[in-house]
């Protein structure tokens, strides 16, 4: 069975920095791409960070560009989102999720249970 | 950047069919994928390329994409049905969610 768990989430002031985790077992983690998706209070899905398989291509949401960095360990199956300079409208559900593909199509299956982010003095 | 239109929210009667739709310029040349997300759980994928069911999803899930509307269809809804649900795409090197639709079963 697939699961993601995700960890590192918590409390930081504004200005701070926070590095989160996702734990990957139950597939070949070095074969798929991986994706940081969060979610503010009340709000909906906003996609944050995706990485390839080999960790060689990055993305990022306009949002974050410059102050989020993806990255992964593909020896201990484990994704990673580094956060800095914190702002009060990052604070969200942060869900990690592996990228399944047909061909070069792509899609989300499945998320972990997240891990809450909240930014505040 | 791209654009994904839902209504924010929609109502069903049990056991009848709801139609959740989700507008993008030109959505009907993209592949779209759909989440459910229940009150208070991650979200879980319920069509992906357009009209794919994954393992254990209900064959009551459907979906279809032409023109500049995707839709999501939820026959003989349940009671279990009631949730948010997501279209998505990939545009530019960048996913997009749309906003949501909260589905409620009367």
């Amino acid at each position: 069975e697939v699961q993601l768990l995700e960890s590192g989430g918590g409390l930081v002031q504004p200005g701070g920095s926070l590095r989160l985790s996702c734990a990957a077992s139950g597939f070949t983690f070095s074969s798929y791409a991986m994706t940081w998706v969060r979610q503010a209070p009340g709000k909906g899905l906003e996609w944050v960070s995706d990485i390839t398989s080999s960790g060689g291509r990055t993305y990022y949401a306009d949002a974050v560009k410059g102050r989020f960095t993806i990255s992964r360990d593909n020896s201990k199956s484990t994704l990673f989102l580094q956060m800095n300079s914190l702002r009060d409208e990052d604070t969200a559900v942060y869900y990690c999720a592996k990228e399944d593909n047909s061909g070069n199509i792509k899609w989300f299956d499945p998320w972990g249970q997240g891990t809450l982010v909240t930014v505040s003095s | 950047s791209y654009e994904l239109t839902q209504p924010l929210s929609m109502s069903v009667a049990l056991g009848q069919t709801a139609r959740i739709t989700c507008g993008g310029n030109n959505i009907g040349s993209k592949s779209v994928h759909w989440y459910q997300q229940r009150p208070g759980q991650a979200p879980v994928l319920v069509i992906y390329r357009d009209s794919n069911r994954p393992s254990g999803i209900p064959e009551r899930f459907s979906g279809s994409n032409s023109g500049n509307t995707a839709t999501l269809t939820v026959s003989r809804a349940q009671a279990g049905d009631e949730a948010d649900y997501y279209c998505q795409v990939w545009d530019s090197n960048s996913w997009v969610f749309g906003g949501g639709t909260k589905l409620t079963v009367l």
